[in-house]
């Protein structure tokens, strides 16, 4: 079952633009993760918030979280062509073990 | 470090045969994750191991799919009889242990087309 759902499911913008990506979820969660997948390549993970923790940054990387809202959000700034790819939000369900992964927002940055 | 190994890259079969895909985790992590992405139904977890038992296998989507560790640095999910349904990118994933906490660290795939 989908946990977490992205949005917009596809964005495009230009180099040097920022990106915003958002992700609800349904259940109360302990930790939310983001990752990236290149075309033809397995996720990589990009950075992991805890549910007491209301932001963090990794780098051009700014999460936030709303445990209220069930909610979070992704922004890349200053994108690259780099950075185009599909992003996804990844969730824990409380005491289980496994990540719940939406179906991504596809993201294409225009030289 | 080497990542996770996936193996074969491509996988092309028809209707009926058997497939088997492996995976080798990282060293040191005690958790693995099988999934399969599809465009209509994005990335699903099929089943995931801890110190290599079984957990949840409440993906796995038929009796035609099974998975086995028999070691930390060994795993396979075998599809049998394949259908043309079973067509996608299959993932593993592994990570130090089962737990939101950490992050996974995913193979590159494997793509199996049946024919």
């Amino acid at each position: 079952s989908q946990q977490g759902e992205e949005d917009p499911q596809a964005l495009s913008i230009q180099e040097g633009e920022n990106a915003t990506m958002n992700c609800s979820y349904k259940t109360s969660i302990n930790n939310l993760q983001w990752y990236r997948q290149n075309s033809g390549r397995g996720l990589v993970h990009l950075i992991l918030i805890r549910s007491n923790e209301r932001e963090k940054h990794s780098g051009r990387l700014r999460v936030t979280l709303d445990t209220s809202k069930k909610s979070s959000s992704l922004l890349i700034t200053a994108s690259r062509a780099a950075d185009t790819a599909s992003y996804f939000c990844a969730t824990d369900r409380g005491s289980q073990g496994n990540l719940i992964f939406g179906k991504g927002t596809k993201l294409s940055v225009k030289p | 470090d080497a990542g996770v190994i996936q193996s074969p890259r491509h996988e092309v079969t028809e209707m009926g045969q058997e497939v088997t895909l492996r995976c080798k985790p990282i060293s040191g992590h005690n958790s693995l994750f099988w999934y399969r992405q599809t465009m209509m139904r994005g990335l699903e977890l099929l089943i995931y191991f801890n110190n290599n038992v079984p957990i949840d296998d409440s993906g796995m989507p038929e009796d035609r799919f099974s998975a086995k560790m028999p070691n930390a640095s060994f795993s396979t999910l075998k599809i049998q009889p394949s259908e043309p349904r079973d067509s996608a990118v299959y993932f593993c994933a592994s990570s130090r242990t089962a737990s939101g906490a950490y992050e996974q660290y995913f193979g590159p795939g494997t793509r199996l087309t049946v024919t």
